[in-house]
């Protein structure tokens, strides 16, 4: 059973608009929730967090929203630029451990 | 920076054949890791180490080996290779110590890419 999911393999904006990833999670145990940008060809790398005991966290264009009692997150990415074309992963974590869960990863395309 | 370093980055493996795929960090990270990624699956941990000596098993540790003797390095043993392990592999990093309010950063390799046949 997937504890982490991700429903939507592939999202299409058209540049300058918001792009919003979402994210579901089953295991009320996880303390943090870490959104990874992928590149075709490179490894994940981190964009940004979220404590469970917090419902927003933002740095820059990304802002991460938490729903914990419908266990949910999503991610908003405002002005979309065709630089995010990515696959973006949802990922959770227990104890700040070295530990993840990953969800399946979502397609974002921007179109210019 | 070097960061997480891993090699080979592309290998092929005639199915029983075993291999090593190596991982190596420069940022004295006590946690190492290894993650696969198959395709709509994301990533799953295969094995961790929390330090020099000390490893564990991951969600998906068959037909897999590791060992850490070392802080930097971490590898990866494939004893006899199945079409099965046909996928992207990445090791990872990151420090014991986290933040409260973001948790733990960890840090991931480029990927090897294996094919069994």
């Amino acid at each position: 059973d997937q504890q982490v999911k991700q429903n939507s393999p592939s999202l299409s904006v058209q540049e300058g608009r918001i792009s919003i990833l979402n994210c579901d999670y089953t295991n009320s145990m996880f303390d943090y929730f870490l959104w990874y940008k992928k590149y075709p060809a490179e490894g994940p790398t981190f964009l940004i967090s979220i404590s469970s005991i917090k419902d927003k966290n933002e740095d820059g264009r990304f802002t991460v929203f938490l729903n914990k009692s419908a266990k949910h997150l999503s991610l908003h990415i405002v002005p979309s630029q065709p630089g995010d074309s990515a696959v973006y992963f949802c990922a959770a974590q227990r104890n700040a451990g070295n530990m993840l869960t990953f969800g399946g990863g979502t397609r974002l395309m921007v179109k210019p | 920076n070097a960061g997480v370093t891993q090699t080979p980055k592309f290998q092929v493996l005639k199915t029983g054949q075993s291999m090593t795929l190596q991982c190596a960090q420069d940022m004295n990270h006590e946690y190492m890791s290894w993650y696969r990624q198959d395709p709509g699956m994301g990533l799953r941990l295969i094995h961790y180490s929390v330090g020099a000596g000390i490893t564990d098993q991951g969600e998906v540790p068959n037909g897999y080996n590791v060992s850490r003797s070392t802080t930097e390095d971490f590898p990866l043993r494939l004893l006899s290779a199945a079409p099965s392990q046909t996928s992207v592999y990445f090791c990872a990093s990151s420090l014991r110590t986290a933040s409260p309010l973001s948790g733990n950063t960890i840090y991931f390799g480029e990927g090897s890419w294996l094919t069994v046949v």
